[in-house]
C-alpha cells in the first residue's frame, strides 16, 4: 500500500513570497490533515478534511493560509504572504474512519528568509 | 495549542536498558496515542491506549494510561539503538482531532 506523498520535500523562498504544498493520501482515507511543526515542538493541527469538507480550521492563520481539498483526494496548502516565523516542517496526514491512527507523509521542510 | 507534556525532554540510555517516557494532559479524551519520528521514516504511528484502559502492549512497547491524574506512560524494553528517535504523545478529545505534546528525545547508545 502506497503511503501519504507529499511535494516539494524542500522548499526555501524570500519573505513575502507564496508558496504551496501537495498532499496526495493514502487510497480510499476519507480524513486529511495538515499540520505545521517548528523545530523542538510537536506536530500543529492547522486544518482537517473529511472528503472535500473542512472539519477543523480553528488553528490556520486565515490571513495568509489556505488549504482545499478537491475532489476529496489530493490537497494543496498555500502560504501567501510567508513570514519568518512560518519556518517548519509541514506535515500532510490520512486516516480512514472508525480507525483512528493517522498515517503521516515525509513532510516538506520550508525555511523562509 | 499543546495539550500533552513530555517528561524528560530528552533521555539517553544504553543499549538493552528500558526506556520510560511519561506525558500528562490538561482535558478529558477519548484516547491517547503515541507516536515515533525519526530523519528517516518520519512520524510513524506506535501504539493507542482508550480512555477506558489502563494498560496495553505491543511487542516491546508497554503503555499505560491513568485518566484520573491525566497521565500516560511509555516503556520501551530492551533499547535498541534503532529506537533513536523523538516520542511525542498525542490525545484525542473529538473528531479524530491529535493534540500532540513537545516530544522526548531518546539516544539509545549501543
Amino acid at each position: 500500500e502506497a503511503g501519504v506523498a507529499q511535494s516539494p520535500r524542500y522548499k526555501i523562498i524570500e519573505k513575502r513570497q507564496s508558496v504551496a504544498f501537495w498532499c496526495n493520501p493514502i487510497s480510499g482515507h476519507a480524513t486529511l490533515y495538515w499540520y505545521q511543526q517548528i523545530l523542538g515542538q510537536g506536530p500543529k493541527l492547522l486544518i482537517q478534511f473529511q472528503n472535500n469538507g473542512v472539519v477543523d480550521d480553528s488553528q490556520l492563520p486565515k490571513d495568509r493560509f489556505s488549504a482545499e481539498r478537491l475532489k476529496g483526494v489530493d490537497s494543496t496548502l498555500k502560504i501567501q504572504p510567508a513570514k519568518l516565523e512560518d519556518s517548519a516542517v509541514y506535515l500532510c496526514a490520512s486516516s480512514h474512519p472508525p480507525v483512528e491512527t493517522q498515517y503521516f507523509g515525509p513532510g516538506t521542510r520550508l525555511l523562509v528568509l | 495549542s499543546q495539550q500533552g507534556e513530555e517528561d524528560p525532554q530528552a533521555l539517553s540510555i544504553q543499549e538493552g536498558e528500558n526506556a520510560t517516557m511519561n506525558c500528562s494532559y490538561k482535558t478529558s479524551i477519548n484516547n491517547l496515542q503515541w507516536y515515533r519520528q525519526n530523519s528517516g521514516r518520519g512520524l510513524v504511528h506506535l501504539i493507542l491506549i482508550r480512555s477506558n484502559e489502563r494498560e496495553k502492549h505491543s511487542g516491546r512497547l508497554r503503555v499505560t494510561l491513568d485518566t484520573s491524574k491525566k497521565s500516560s506512560s511509555l516503556l520501551i524494553t530492551a533499547s535498541r539503538a534503532a529506537d533513536t528517535a523523538s516520542y511525542f504523545c498525542a490525545t484525542v478529545a473529538s473528531y479524530g482531532k491529535l493534540t500532540f505534546g513537545q516530544g522526548t528525545i531518546l539516544t539509545v547508545h549501543p
